[in-house]
């Protein structure tokens, strides 16, 4: 079965631009989650969507946003970029609905660096 | 919210056990313990879950004390291949939180 797939594996834009980052989770997952992955804040926790319906938020500014369609993957887009958005995004997918039992499996993550 | 807390680093050699404690003072009731692996360049990697007492699999044990305040990850007989940087996760979807340690480095020496 393959893993989590993410695309691009990196990426480098200029402040004030837009990005939009995708994920393909594990056949027959239907939950996906976005963390962000900073050598200063390390891995904070972004979203988290099942069945296309945001469920649960992190502590992160409008800018960050995502969705996820009818067969699981995901996208998560970032608008108005700012140098301290330059981080590592991982994408992780899980079988249940999610929630705090849920056994996460993470892609390798896109690396953005924003000039 | 859980302030997940953990030592940046640690140093063991082959063959021993590691024992690598997270602190979690204010841990709700509904808060589930995960501790993950990553090496350079991946994703993290489950290794572990617990709510309390002990739990076991095939390649780690996992620690928590009956005020589950904090957790212990244990890896009997670590051998290089151990190297990585190991998370303590605390999650807790009452407060739309997942809170993470910010990682313990284990270098495996031979």
């Amino acid at each position: 079965k393959a893993g989590v797939t993410q695309t691009p594996r990196y990426l480098i834009k200029t402040r004030g631009q837009q990005v939009t980052l995708s994920c393909s989770p594990i056949s027959g997952h239907r939950s996906v989650s976005w963390y962000q992955q900073t050598p200063g804040q390390g891995l904070q926790f972004l979203f988290e969507y099942f069945s296309e319906t945001q469920r649960n938020k992190g502590n992160f500014p409008g800018r960050f946003s995502g969705r996820q369609f009818s067969n699981s993957r995901s996208e998560m887009n970032v608008s108005t970029l700012e140098l301290g958005d330059s981080a590592l995004y991982l994408c992780a997918s899980s079988q249940g609905q999610g929630g705090v039992k849920e056994k996460l499996f993470f892609g390798s993550g896109t690396q953005l660096s924003v000039l | 919210l859980a302030k997940t807390t953990q030592p940046i680093s640690m140093d063991s050699y082959e063959g021993q056990e590691v024992n690598i404690t997270c602190s979690h003072n204010n841990i709700a009731t509904n808060d589930y313990i995960t501790w993950y692996q990553q090496f350079p360049s991946q994703g993290p990697r489950f290794i572990i879950q617990g709510y309390k007492t002990k739990v076991t699999n095939e390649v780690a044990s996992l620690f928590i004390p009956a005020d589950r305040k904090s957790s212990t990850l244990s890896l009997p007989r670590v051998s290089l291949s151990d190297t990585a940087v190991y998370y303590c996760l605390v999650a807790s979807y009452n407060n739309n939180d997942m809170r993470f340690g910010a990682g313990t480095r284990l270098t495996v020496k031979p």
